[in-house]
């Protein structure tokens, strides 16, 4: 199974700040990644597919970058309805897998 | 608008069996590949098993390989896993997703989920 390794697991941010958090396959999955957000007792909710694709709807603060092995995904100005938890998720090759996620707190 | 309803989750003795299943409405459901993605309390998403929208190809995670069938029936526009040999470590809010397409997919729209309890 490919693995997904989500860093960090945690990150303690500011609004206005910048964040990247990375996302890193045991495996080459080409650009087949998809990101998530997931806030408490909710169901997660789609912001990128493949790799780099904005879901419809989704704020423009919000990117992704990356291909083969090594993904990101970038805030560019946090707001506060940011902090919640993201996951990864990669769609090449079966069974699908989730990164462990990481938690965006407010500093 | 894409509307998943899960339904059948509650609390079962180990060992035992569960059946859930998830209405979808608001789009062609035949046309999509739908899945099962689990979260135990405290824990991170755990991608669970994929049918394709034809029924013709199902997936599933090692841990719930040989116990978990996942099934779909497409003229009522239900997505159904059947749960055997239920074990404590399968206590986790089970969520319906709608795939973005027939087969390798991401997800675009998710249900509400349904919590599954397996305990004594």
């Amino acid at each position: 199974d490919i693995q997904m390794t989500q860093s960090p697991s945690s990150l303690s941010a500011s609004v206005g700040d910048r964040v990247t958090i990375t996302c890193r396959a045991s495996q080459g999955i080409n650009y087949w990644l998809a990101w998530y957000q997931q806030k408490p007792e909710k169901a997660p909710k789609s912001l990128i597919y493949a790799a780099s694709s904005l879901q419809s709807g989704v704020p423009s603060r919000f990117s992704g970058s990356g291909s083969g092995t090594d993904f990101t995904l970038t805030i560019s100005s946090l707001q506060p309805e940011d902090f919640a938890t993201y996951y990864c998720q990669q769609y090449n090759t079966y069974p699908y897998t989730f990164g462990q996620g990481t938690k965006l707190e407010i500093k | 608008e894409v509307q998943l309803l899960e339904s059948g989750g509650g609390l079962v003795q180990p060992g035992g069996s569960l059946r859930l299943s998830c209405a979808a409405s608001g789009f062609t459901f035949s046309s999509f590949a739908m899945s099962w993605v689990r979260q135990a309390p405290g824990k991170g998403l755990e991608w669970v098993s994929l049918i394709t929208g034809g029924a013709d190809g199902t997936y599933y995670a090692d841990s719930v390989k040989g116990r978990f069938i996942i099934s779909r029936d497409n003229s009522q526009n239900t997505l159904y896993v059947q749960m055997n040999s239920l074990r404590a470590e399968d206590t986790a809010v089970y969520y319906c997703a709608k795939g973005s397409g027939y087969n390798s997919v991401w997800y675009p729209n998710w249900g509400q989920g349904t919590l599954v309890t397996v305990s004594s």
